[in-house]
């Protein structure tokens, strides 16, 4: 499978607990972006790689939240102290180099807080 | 006033009617525009790209009219299969290609 993939699939953790995500782009896609999806609602951009530096940050990504893709390849996200407004879809996406072109997403990761 | 408007729907349509989406921006200096499909509870996937001068994919048609900022998609012949909800999404200039989603426009196809 030569898309982007995203593990777990599913996280359900007890609030104030830590977790974290990983996304593996597609293999010669130097950027890769986290999303985070709630019900009813677009994806919200949260972070933007373009190899290994982080060019981007929302101001909805709180100090609890932080990235990293250290080698420029998979990127992993981290949630500390999660909190039941936590839970959503975080999807992954990368996108080749060059202007204008799309980004593919991986299937996601659904976090349920409890 | 959000950067991507879409009306949410639901659009309710018979199989084989034609069925149109609109799509607003607010950032004149966009420069990229997509469709992107999502099926409920998976990921946005890529339909088209939206090119100035419109573009046509089998049932599907999207136009761009920058001087308006809008985009829309046009789907005709429409087949059950095309129930999903239809994203627009437009490139946040800046660079870094960052996308920014609308809320989407759900379509429902029924027989």
């Amino acid at each position: 499978d030569t898309g982007v993939s995203q593990n777990p699939r599913h996280k359900i953790t007890k609030r104030g607990q830590n977790v974290t995500f990983r996304c593996d782009p597609i293999s010669e896609h130097n950027r890769l972006y986290w999303y985070r999806q709630t019900l009813g609602q677009g994806p919200e951009f949260l972070t933007y790689f373009q190899n290994e530096a982080q060019l981007e940050k929302s101001r909805l990504l709180s100090d609890r939240f932080s990235a990293e893709r250290p080698k420029g390849s998979f990127s992993t996200l981290e949630i500390q102290r999660t909190e039941q407004g936590d839970s959503a879809m975080y999807l992954c996406a990368s996108s080749p180099p060059g202007t204008g072109t799309p980004a593919f997403f991986g299937q996601g990761t659904r976090l349920t807080v409890v | 006033r959000k950067e991507v408007e879409q009306d949410p729907g639901p659009f309710n349509v018979p199989e084989g009617a034609t069925v149109a989406f609109n799509c607003t921006y607010s950032n004149s200096a966009s420069q990229s525009f997509f469709w992107y499909r999502q099926d409920c509870r998976k990921e946005p996937k890529l339909l088209m790209s939206v090119y100035s001068s419109g573009n046509e994919d089998g049932r599907f048609t999207a136009q761009l009219n920058r001087a308006s900022q809008y985009i829309s998609l046009l789907i005709r012949d429409s087949k059950l299969s095309d129930s999903a909800t239809y994203l627009c999404v437009v490139n946040r200039p800046g660079g870094g290609n960052k996308l920014t989603f609308g809320t989407g426009t759900q379509l429902k196809v029924e027989l």
